[in-house]
């Protein structure tokens, strides 16, 4: 099994920032990666696929980045909606997650 | 619009079994894998199990933590996915989302609003 492991697990930050979570996995999954954003109470949402590629209709202050082990998702100007739980996912096989980061208001 | 729409929650006892289903609107059902993921109380997502598309022989793959005791199914005509799970344990109790593989990815595009399952005595 593919494991993930992100860091950091909790994220505290103010309105305007700049943050980066990073994910890492287990073994090489090329670009198979996606990262979703979960509110309380909601399901995730789809924000990144294939590493970097942007989901529809999602803001252009996120982005990820990486390949092989090492990925990361930014965001840039970080806006009141954005503080939430982050995970990342492979799905080079089956599905696994990351245990999710928690982005706060500082 | 897609929407998935999960039902059948609720509380059960150890060991007793328990259908949910997930109705699929707004894309062509089918065409599609379809998913289940799970999230205990307070904890992160977990994945549990697949059925590929028809086009990739509809067959099924499940975590090893629920393998051999849940299994997913599909109703083409009725648009509906669904979870059986038997054998339930304290441990499965959470959230459980339906969600939708696009095309040929394996990644969720689409999530249902979740549905709790509560396993307790």
């Amino acid at each position: 099994d593919i494991q993930m492991t992100q860091s950091p697990s909790t994220l505290s930050a103010s309105v305007g920032d700049r943050v980066t979570i990073t994910c890492r996995a287990s073994q090489s999954i090329g670009d198979a990666l996606a990262w979703y954003q979960q509110r309380p109470g909601k399901a995730p949402k789809l924000l990144i696929f294939q590493a970097s590629n942007l989901e529809s209709g999602v803001p252009s202050r996120f982005s990820g980045s990486g390949s092989g082990t090492e990925f990361t998702l930014s965001v840039t100007s970080l806006q009141p909606d954005d503080f939430a739980t982050y995970y990342c996912q492979q799905y080079y096989s089956y599905n696994s997650f990351g245990q999710g980061t928690n982005l706060e208001i500082k | 619009e897609v929407q998935l729409v999960e039902s059948g929650g609720g509380l059960v006892q150890p060991g007793r079994s328990l259908r949910l289903s997930c109705t699929a609107s707004g894309f062509t059902f089918g065409d599609d894998a379809m998913n289940w993921v799970r999230q205990a109380p307070g904890k992160g997502l977990e994945w549990v199990g697949f059925v590929r598309r028809k086009v990739s022989g509809g067959t099924t793959e499940y975590a090893a933590s629920v393998k051999g005791r849940f299994s997913i199914s599909i109703n083409d005509s009725k648009t509906i996915a669904y979870l059986q799970m038997n054998s339930l344990k304290t441990e499965d109790t959470g959230v459980y989302y339906c969600t939708r593989w696009t095309g040929g990815a394996s990644y969720s595009s689409n999530w249902g609003q979740g549905t709790l399952v509560t396993v307790s005595s």
